[in-house]
């Protein structure tokens, strides 16, 4: 157990809907990035928040969009949904920036199904 | 900029057999760089990493990667496979400062044969 809780598990929708993703991190970790994981695209990274602060941007759509609360727990948003937009999506924390190793640890992943 | 390349997306071994995975990064800066493993509908678990010092890194699982600079390589070896061995592994890499984001390879499905 990596820490890492994502809910839900699994998330089946129609196109053009918009569903909300949610990540609690390790307790103490102030960094929380999401990933996108799909066949044709791999692993991706989409954005990195920092204490409640947006710090990195990735390959994320306009559509998505994320959030980090003052309890640490993020979100991620993902409006007008596409067929194309059915992936795994992950969560990861680590303790964040100054200058030390920034282990990122996962949690097992939402599976989006957008039918 | 930074990124990964992972050399063969499925590979098979026997069981027993010598398990080698190989990473290629880029990195303008020198990298931290890991390497997870994905067992089927889980999350990614770190194997091991490599920020400074010893090349030679182990992990778990009797897994170890050498940080070869000269090359820009970071393979994974395992001395004899296990069938629990059979899973994705992933190749990352990270800057040492900044975002720490990861940039992923795309991925190496190791398959154990019996």
């Amino acid at each position: 157990d990596s820490g890492v809780t994502q809910t839900p598990k699994h998330l089946i929708t129609a196109t053009g809907q918009r569903v909300t993703l949610r990540c609690s991190p390790r307790s103490g970790d102030l960094s929380v990035y999401w990933y996108q994981q799909s066949l044709d695209q791999g692993l991706q990274f989409l954005i990195q928040y920092y204490n409640g602060e947006e710090r990195a941007k990735g390959n994320i759509l306009e559509r998505f969009s994320a959030q980090q609360f003052p309890d640490l727990h993020s979100e991620l948003n993902l409006s007008s949904l596409e067929l194309g937009d059915s992936a795994l999506y992950f969560c990861a924390s680590s303790e964040g920036g100054g200058g030390r190793v920034n282990i990122q640890y996962f949690g097992a992943g939402t599976r989006l199904s957008v039918l | 900029a930074q990124s990964v390349t992972q050399l063969g997306s499925h590979v098979s071994v026997s069981e027993g057999a010598l398990v080698l995975l190989r990473c290629n990064y880029s990195s303008s800066v020198p990298p931290y760089l890991f390497w997870y493993v994905q067992y089927p509908n889980q999350g990614l678990q770190l194997l091991l990493k490599y920020t400074t010092g010893a090349t030679l890194v182990k992990g778990i699982n009797g897994f170890e990667a050498e940080f070869k600079k000269s090359e820009t390589s970071f393979h994974l070896t395992k001395p004899s496979a296990h069938m629990s061995d059979a899973a994705e592994y992933f190749c990352a890499v990270s800057a040492p400062s900044g975002t720490y984001k990861y940039i992923f390879g795309t991925g190496t499905r190791l398959k154990v044969l019996a």
